[in-house]
Formats: C-alpha cells, structure tokens, sequence
C-alpha cells in the first residue's frame, strides 16, 4: 500500500507562470488536506476536500488558488501567476475518515520556488 | 487570532543528554499535537493530547498538557542521534472541532552530535 503521493518533489515557476501540485492519497483514503510551510515555519492550513467536494477552503488565499480532488485521479493544487512569496513546501495529507490529522499521512510534498 | 509559540528555536545536545521544548498558546485549547520533521523531510504526527494535565509517554518521548490546557511541552531523556529534526507542536481551540484547522508554532530543531 503506497503512501501518499506528491509530485513533483520538487518545482521551479518563473514569477508569472502557473504552478500545479499534484496528491494522490494512500489508498481507500476519500480525505485530503493541503497545507503550506514557509521556510522555518509550522504548517498552516489551506483546504479539506473530500472526493469532488471542497469541505472547508478557509485557508486557501482568495485570489489565484484553487483547488480540486475529482472523481478519477489526484488532489490538485493550482496556483495561477505564481509570485515569489508562494516559494514553500506544500503538503498533502490524506485520511481514511473524518479524524483529521491523528488518522492522517502526510506526502513528502512539494517545494515551490518562484524565481 | 490565535498563536502558538514554541521555545527554543534551535537546540543543539550531545547524544545522551535529555532535550525539552516548549509551546505556549495565546488561548484555551481543546486539544495539542505534537510533530516530528526530518530535515528535508515531511511531518508526521506523534502524539495529541486532550485533557487537562495530560501526560503522556512514548518510550523515551514524554508529553505533557498544561493544566490550563494553555502550554504544554516535549521531553525527550538520553537524547539518540535518530532523534534529529524539528518538532512541531499544534493547538486547535475549538472542542469538538475539525483535528485538522490546527496553529502550528515555528517549531524546534534537534540537532545532536554523535
């Protein structure tokens, strides 16, 4: 049973361009977080989404993130015109129910840089 | 809103010795988590407390919620060279909440020498 699955590991956009994480959630886990971690910080929540639904996107900023996790395939994080302060690692994580974090596993993630 | 401080920034301990960090909330929390990260690598949970004056143990790894479920701390005793990383601690202050809308604080990194 593979893990939770993140590519690319690792990212370079130019400032302008778009950026697109990808989660693929351990197997018979329907729960997917993302989170943001700026250098020498904590995590800081972005979205829950659950199959073809977002839950809670309370974290995610207004403008120029997106997120979705569709029927078939993996959980995507889009930043459009990406800017040099979205540079972070961005963790998925996934879960089998509604626990949260105790009952999740986080991906290795994917660190961003905007150059 | 709500912060979550975590003290020391950096510790640096000879294999052997015993380490300790600190986390304080501004606020009552309904539950802390504590995290370790590699370096390089990605979180992975440890442990979550709940009740008030909580403590809990993990082999060498002693956890501890303060009574007024405002601090708690990480006690690691004779410290092992696999224990490196930054250890993360985080609050939710809502009871009954989601265990996934948690502050972090910054963290502290391990570092110990062989």
């Amino acid at each position: 049973n593979a893990g939770v699955m993140q590519n690319p590991r690792h990212l370079v956009r130019r400032r302008g361009q778009e950026a697109r994480l990808r989660c693929s959630p351990m197997k018979g886990h329907s729960h997917v977080y993302w989170y943001r971690q700026l250098p020498e910080e904590g995590l800081k929540f972005m979205v829950y989404l659950q199959k073809e639904n977002i839950i809670d996107e309370s974290g995610m900023p207004k403008e120029r993130f997106s997120a979705e996790f569709p029927k078939e395939g993996p959980s995507i994080l889009r930043i459009q015109q990406v800017v040099r302060g979205d540079s972070a690692a961005y963790f998925c994580a996934s879960s089998p129910l509604t626990g949260g974090l105790t009952e999740a596993f986080f991906g290795q993630g994917t660190r961003l840089t905007v150059v | 809103g709500q912060q979550v401080m975590q003290i020391p920034q950096y510790q640096h301990v000879q294999e052997g010795e015993d380490f300790t960090t600190y986390c304080n909330s501004s606020t009552t929390l309904s539950n802390i988590q504590w995290y370790k990260q590699r370096p390089g690598g990605h979180p992975v949970f440890l442990i979550q407390l709940v009740k008030s004056g909580e403590v809990k143990k993990q082999k060498r790894l002693t956890f501890q919620f303060g009574e007024a479920k405002k601090n708690s701390s990480l006690h690691i005793t004779a410290t092992q060279t696999t224990d490196v990383g930054t250890y993360f601690c985080a609050g939710e202050r809502d009871s009954g909440g989601s265990n996934y809308k948690l502050t972090f604080g910054k963290g502290t990194l391990l570092t110990v020498n062989p």
